[in-house]
């Protein structure tokens, strides 16, 4: 157990619709990162926050959007969901924003139809 | 960007065999990190090793970052090492990790 936890686990909808999925970090840990696993992209990287601050954007489509609250969980909020949507979408924290070892969340395994 | 390749991108082991996996990336390094990817699709921290030699049990690995290359040992097989072998990189500034293709393998009885 990493310590990081993301809900919920697996997730299936429509395309057209909205989804968010939660995760929260190590206790300590201030940096929280967002990552999608497809089969044919791999893992690719998101969006990282640290102390509720934007840091970094990847690969992150403008109809994701990611925040971080005062407590430190995350938030990342999918919309307009395609087929194409469909992967694993897992959170990881690390102690501060650059070089940590981070840590990864269970995943939520994203399902659109 | 950065290219991570790892090699072989498939391996097939009898339990009790060693293994030796790659990862050569294409730029210079701040950080590296090992994960494995176990069949319920959970990536576990295996190793974060930015340069030298550490060691885990049956697992070791080896980041030699002047070369721009990490090995990964494993040991006496066991089924449960079953799954896929990541290595990540961190690059320049930036927090991200850059993942590599990915060593699937597989430990058959």
């Amino acid at each position: 157990d990493s310590g990081v936890t993301q809900t919920p686990k697996h997730l299936i909808t429509a395309t057209g619709q909205r989804v968010t999925l939660r995760c929260s970090p190590r206790s300590g840990d201030l940096s929280v990162y967002w990552y999608q696993q497809s089969l044919d992209q791999g893992l690719q990287f998101l969006i990282q926050y640290y102390n509720g601050e934007e840091r970094a954007k990847g690969n992150i489509l403008e109809r994701f959007s990611a925040q971080q609250f005062p407590d430190l969980h995350s938030e990342l909020n999918l919309s307009s969901l395609e087929l194409g949507d469909s992967a694993l979408y897992f959170c990881a924290s690390s102690l501060r924003e650059s070089s940590y070892e981070q840590y990864f969340g269970p995943g939520t395994r994203l399902t659109v139809t | 960007g950065i290219q991570v390749e790892q090699s072989p991108p498939d391996l097939i082991l009898q339990e009790g065999a060693n293994s030796t996996l790659r990862c050569n990336f294409s730029d210079s390094v701040n950080n590296l990190q090992w994960f494995h990817q176990n069949p319920w699709g959970q990536l576990i921290n295996l190793f974060y090793i930015p340069s030298g030699t550490k060691q885990n049990g049956r697992l070791s690995a080896t980041t030699v970052a002047t070369e721009r290359y990490s090995l990964l040992y494993i040991s006496s097989s066991q089924t449960t090492d079953s799954g896929v072998y990541f290595c990540a990189v961190y690059t320049g500034t930036a927090s991200k990790l850059t993942f590599g293709t990915g060593t699937r393998l597989q430990v058959t009885l």
